[in-house]
């Protein structure tokens, strides 16, 4: 299958920080890239879905200025968590795919707010 | 977008098969049934997917009833490796999945 990877793999930082967490496509190109977040013993809840060089659309109850995310190429998506907070603290995983292919998923980045 | 049904939990012996089944009652025509896996602390790992006919690769086999209400994951001879939590979705119609609860697998020696 695909790979992509994610970066850093954890973090840990203090309250009202900034943190971001890049998702790179390593062999293939992604039109649309995904964003999810999971708690622990909890489901993956998709937050967002970018298409390169447009606007990311939020789910429901995702905070759009909190979560910034950046798709400026087809191999590249970046979330920004802005002003982390401790309840921002989650396992934060990206996909990617090509158009309405199979989507591939990275590793995660267990994110830890201090 | 067609929600999933699936056990929460299944055992099964190191070196048989592993049987996963999935009631997707409300599937339409043109949607998708795809499965991943995730092992613990991991990214989801994608399995395999189909839309009206069996398939198969290398990692498992995908039965589809003929009505496309449910659909079978087989792990034709379950390793240690193999338990994890696997998935069972719809994939929805913009591409995205929405991730239900999965079954938990425990392949035990």
């Amino acid at each position: 299958g695909a790979v992509v990877s994610q970066h850093p793999s954890r973090v840990i930082c203090k309250s009202g920080t900034s943190v971001k967490i890049e998702c790179r496509s390593l062999d293939f190109q992604a039109t649309t890239m995904f964003w999810y977040r999971q708690f622990p013993k909890q489901s993956l809840m998709l937050m967002a879905t970018s298409n390169e060089g447009s606007k990311a659309t939020y789910e429901q109850g995702v905070e759009k200025d909190k979560f910034l995310i950046n798709h400026a190429s087809l191999t590249l998506s970046t979330l920004t968590v802005t002003s982390a907070h401790p309840e921002d603290s989650s396992f934060y995983i990206c996909s990617g795919a090509w158009g309405t292919d199979t989507q591939y998923f990275g590793p995660g980045t267990r994110l830890t707010v201090l | 977008d067609a929600k999933t049904t699936q056990p929460p939990s299944m055992d099964c012996a190191e070196g048989r098969a592993a049987n996963l089944p999935c009631n997707h009652s409300t599937i339409s025509g043109n949607e998708y049934v795809y499965w991943y896996r995730q092992i613990h602390s991991q990214g989801p790992q994608y399995i395999i997917h189909g839309l009206k006919n069996n398939e198969t690769n290398e990692m498992a086999s995908l039965i589809i009833t003929e009505d496309r209400k449910s659909s079978t994951l087989i792990l034709p001879h379950a390793t240690l490796r193999d338990t994890a939590v696997y998935y069972c979705i719809v994939r929805g119609s913009q591409g995205n999945l929405i991730f239900g609860k999965g079954t938990k697998l425990s392949v035990k020696p």
